[in-house]
């Protein structure tokens, strides 16, 4: 799996959109970018994920450049409850049982 | 909607010792993957099953094993306990159709003594 890179902390005021970063360069065609987050010590949580074109949930947005090189998560409306480590994750799948690798992520502090 | 479910959320052992963890599938899921995750560090992958057989390893010690039974649910065996096995443990499961996304339990948070 292509590897990411990214910044280790990020702050927010609450109410703010959160626009978080993330490179994925070396992206192979059949590669999905996954967005997780986890809050202190709690399961990771999935968030999103795409493949090329920009997609978007409850939860979130995904944009991913045409080069496919980059990707940005974006939280809307942050608040207090959004502060979490988040992961951007690059997978195969081409099969039912890609596994999810974790690189450090983003510390992500949305303040008052 | 039901979640993953992990049993026991905390379990207290002593070097040396066995233990084993469960893991209970979202319904319908047939893939179950464990994580391991140190104090301060990031999730690690260890094994995963589909449809009850291993479909992936990863940095699982040999003292570790794991099952995944036909109603699904999964087991984590982990034998000869030291202390560098404390750490928070996670499951996840998915459908096995390809571009379906990992859903975490809660864990189980191990202390070895």
């Amino acid at each position: 799996d292509a590897k990411t890179t990214q910044p280790p902390s990020m702050d927010c005021a609450e109410g703010r959109a959160a626009n978080l970063p993330c490179n994925h360069s070396t992206i192979s065609g059949n590669e999905y970018v996954y967005w997780y987050r986890q809050i202190h010590s709690q399961g990771p949580q999935y968030i999103i994920h795409g493949l090329k074109n920009n997609e978007t949930n409850e939860m979130a947005s995904l944009i991913i450049t045409e080069d496919r090189k980059s990707s940005t998560l974006i939280l809307p409306h942050a608040t207090l409850r959004d502060t979490a480590v988040y992961y951007c994750i690059v997978k195969f799948d081409g099969s039912g049982y890609s596994t999810l690798t974790f690189g450090k992520g983003t510390m992500l502090l949305v303040s008052p | 909607a039901a979640g993953v479910i992990q049993s026991p959320r905390h379990l207290i052992k002593e070097k040396r010792e066995t233990a084993t963890l469960k893991c209970y599938p979202i319904p319908r899921h047939d893939t179950v993957y464990w994580y391991q995750q140190g104090p301060g560090q990031d999730p690690q992958f260890l094994i995963s099953f589909y449809e009850k057989m291993q479909s992936d390893k990863g940095s699982i010690p040999d003292r570790f094993s794991a099952q995944q039974f036909s109603d699904y649910h999964s087991e984590l065996n982990m034998s000869s306990l030291e202390l560098g096995d404390s750490a928070l443990y996670f499951c996840a499961s998915s459908l096995g159709a390809s571009n379906q996304p990992q859903h975490f339990g809660d864990g189980t948070r191990l202390s070895i003594l």
